[in-house]
């Protein structure tokens, strides 16, 4: 079973800065996607950025960016220029490439945005 | 845009109780999700849907059930609710776009369900 781990429970940056996220994931497989999903204090969970397994270049979505590093099973999540509404709970996501559609999602990251 | 729903965002319930969590989505989806969201632990799946009437248990299904009478609506049923299902419940919807590709699911707001 594929098992998603964010070692970092809180992490804090000054507005304007750039902070990064750090997730690791175990699977055998080898096709499969990746995502950063972010919960506002309003708890509705949206989708930041995704990740082919299968593709090299890094995904990048405006100020958020990813480092992906496939052979160390790494997938970590920059956030340049941060904002105060960057604050939120931010989960990392695994989805095998086969099979069923299901995530399995990290333990969370809480972002805090200091002004 | 795509908008999904739960029935309640606060509730409250006895042990023993038999409880309902509705969700409704409005874009047509074929996949639908129940998660359990718990401080240390993120979110955990406890039933998925492909379809009307299908069901697959996900990681942590005891102590669940679930109901997809329609492709809208999917119901997560507590049949006897214990304090330890004192939690956050999230529901999810996405395509059912085949295994190669990354479809995004849409979640709703949740459900902060207290058991006393």
């Amino acid at each position: 079973a594929q098992t998603v781990t964010q070692s970092q429970p809180e992490m804090s940056v000054q507005e304007a800065e750039t902070v990064t996220l750090s997730c690791t994931y175990d699977t055998s497989e080898s096709d499969y996607y990746l995502f950063w999903y972010k919960q506002p204090p309003s708890r509705q969970m949206i989708l930041v950025i995704r990740q082919e397994a299968y593709k090299q270049q890094n995904a990048t979505e405006n100020r958020f960016s990813v480092n992906f590093q496939k052979a160390a099973k790494s997938f970590s999540l920059k956030i340049s220029d941060s904002q105060l509404g960057d604050a939120a709970m931010y989960f990392c996501a695994y989805r095998s490439a086969f099979g069923n559609e299901k995530l399995t999602f990290g333990t969370g990251t809480r972002l805090t945005i200091i002004p | 845009d795509v908008k999904v729903t739960q029935s309640s965002r606060y509730l409250v319930k006895r042990t023993g109780e038999k409880v309902f969590l509705e969700c409704v989505q409005d874009m047509d989806h074929e996949n639908m999700f129940w998660y359990r969201q718990d401080p240390g632990l993120g979110l955990r799946l406890i039933y998925f849907s492909y379809d009307v009437k299908m069901k697959e248990k996900g990681d942590i299904p005891e102590g669940y059930s679930v109901s997809r009478e329609k492709k809208e609506r999917f119901s997560l049923i507590l049949e006897s609710a214990s304090t330890n299902q004192t939690s956050m419940y999230l529901c999810a919807s996405s395509l059912h776009m085949g295994a190669l590709s990354y479809n995004e699911q849409f979640f709703g707001p949740g459900t902060r369900l207290t058991v006393l």
